[in-house]
């Protein structure tokens, strides 16, 4: 069990551009989630995957964010035509199978600044 | 929606002293999760201790005791002989209990610890 990664660790890209990022999630994690963290604040959920299936989006996840899970592993999430407002710390977490399957896992994020 | 409030954005304590950080949510439901989170500075979200709403007894882990308050809506943090390494910024974070398991987060108590 080497937890939850994410890749890169940091990013920074200029305004107008599109960036992409990787999680993955403990291998045997069927749930996947992503959050926002701005600074001062808490993590706010953009989206989890059952699986291969986004089940659910938060109303935060403009058209410009889009994330897959294909097959049901790793997952990405990007961002296009970036704005100076996306410069957040971007976390993954997973949840596994019970007892703790309510429990989340969280991956160290990728810091985007977006200039 | 669920909400959580930290109502005390830093926190400091001696070590060897005990610290108590507030948390007090809302919501409709009956059955969820509860959860405390510990923030470094540039390091990776990690659990400290989490309780089942169903549960009366409070949850226990080493240093770490929460008195969790159904009723009032309560769910407090207290770190008993407080060590260096304890500075971080802590998160309170309720989880549902449905199959989303996605969770809502405080703003966060910034622990400072004195030697």
């Amino acid at each position: 069990d080497t937890g939850v990664s994410q890749d890169p660790r940091h990013k920074i890209t200029k305004r107008g551009q599109n960036v992409t990022f990787r999680c993955d999630p403990i291998s045997e994690h069927n749930r996947l989630y992503w959050y926002r963290q701005t600074l001062g604040q808490g993590p706010e959920f953009l989206t989890y995957f059952q699986n291969e299936a986004q089940l659910e989006k938060s109303r935060l996840l403009s058209d410009r964010f889009s994330a897959e899970r294909p097959k049901g592993s790793f997952s990405t999430l990007e961002i296009q035509r970036t704005e100076q407002g996306d410069s957040a710390m971007y976390l993954c977490a997973s949840t596994g199978p019970l007892p703790n399957s309510n429990t989340q896992y969280f991956g160290p994020g990728t810091r985007l600044t977006v200039l | 929606a669920q909400t959580v409030t930290q109502s005390q954005p830093e926190m400091s304590v001696q070590e060897a002293e005990t610290v108590t950080l507030s948390c007090t949510y809302d919501t409709s439901e009956s059955d969820y999760y509860l959860f405390w989170y510990k923030q470094p500075p540039s390091r990776q979200m990690i659990l400290v201790i989490r309780q089942e709403a169903y549960k009366q007894q409070n949850a226990t882990e080493n240093r770490f005791s929460v008195n969790f308050q159904k009723a009032a809506k309560s769910f407090s943090l207290k770190i008993s002989d407080s060590q260096l390494g304890d500075a971080a910024m802590y998160f309170c974070a309720y989880g549902d209990n449905t199959n989303a398991g996605k969770s809502t987060f405080g703003d966060g108590t910034t622990l400072t610890v004195k030697p």
